[in-house]
């Protein structure tokens, strides 16, 4: 089975510092999907980022990028320019590509802090 | 879009109760998923269906829980009887599944206490 480890369970940034998120993930599975989910104060929990196995490319969105080593089956999340509306649970999470409807596996999260 | 509406929002209820959790996922997705959300044990799967029928009920924790899918816009999880362990988060998600995984719409959820 699919595990994903997130060692960070707190993390402090200054605002408009950058702060990296850690994430480990471990499959036997050569083609798969990672992602970054947001879950603020409101609880409801939204995509962040998304990063295809197969593709080299960081994936990038705005202020927030991630960086995948395949071969050490990691997956940062790095936040520029820290905002105050960044303070939020984030979740690592992963899945297979074989089945397009098959359940996200989700790290146990990192909170994530901006300190003013 | 309305998004994923997830209800009651709250529920406290005692030891042996029923409890009933409603969905109504984001019209035209075809996945919809339960999760459970704890601090123990963060966010576990719990069930998934496609296309209204149940594909992975492997994360149902006993037999105390059920889910439904009767149409594709209303779905139930339900436990029966309720114990204090059960109380969590409760969310519900659906997506377009295909080729977009992994790529959930989440509702609120729904915060479970039982006393």
């Amino acid at each position: 089975a699919q595990t994903v480890t997130q060692s960070q369970p707190e993390m402090s940034v200054q605002e408009a510092e950058t702060v990296t998120l850690s994430c480990t993930y471990d499959t036997s599975e050569s083609d798969y999907y990672l992602f970054w989910y947001k879950q603020p104060p409101s609880r409801q929990m939204i995509l962040v980022i998304r990063q295809e196995a197969y593709k080299q490319q960081n994936a990038t969105e705005n202020r927030f990028s991630v960086n995948f080593q395949k071969a050490a089956k990691s997956f940062s999340l790095k936040i520029s320019d820290s905002q105050l509306g960044d303070a939020a649970m984030y979740f690592c999470a992963y899945v297979d590509s074989g089945g397009g409807a098959d359940g996200l596996t989700f790290g146990k999260g990192t909170h994530l802090i901006i300190q003013p | 879009d309305a998004g994923v509406i997830q209800s009651p929002r709250h529920e406290v209820t005692e030891m042996g109760q029923e409890v009933t959790l409603r969905c109504k996922p984001i019209s035209g997705h075809n996945s919809l998923f339960w999760y459970r959300q704890t601090m123990m044990r963060g966010l576990e799967l719990l069930i998934y269906f496609n296309n209204n029928v149940p594909i992975d009920d492997s994360g149902m924790p006993e037999d105390r829980f059920s889910a439904k899918m009767p149409n594709a816009s209303f779905s139930t999880l339900k436990i029966q009887p309720s114990e204090p362990r059960d109380s969590a988060v409760y969310f519900c998600a659906s997506s377009f599944g295909g080729n977009r995984p992994g790529e959930l719409f989440f509702g609120e959820g729904s915060r479970l206490t039982v006393l």
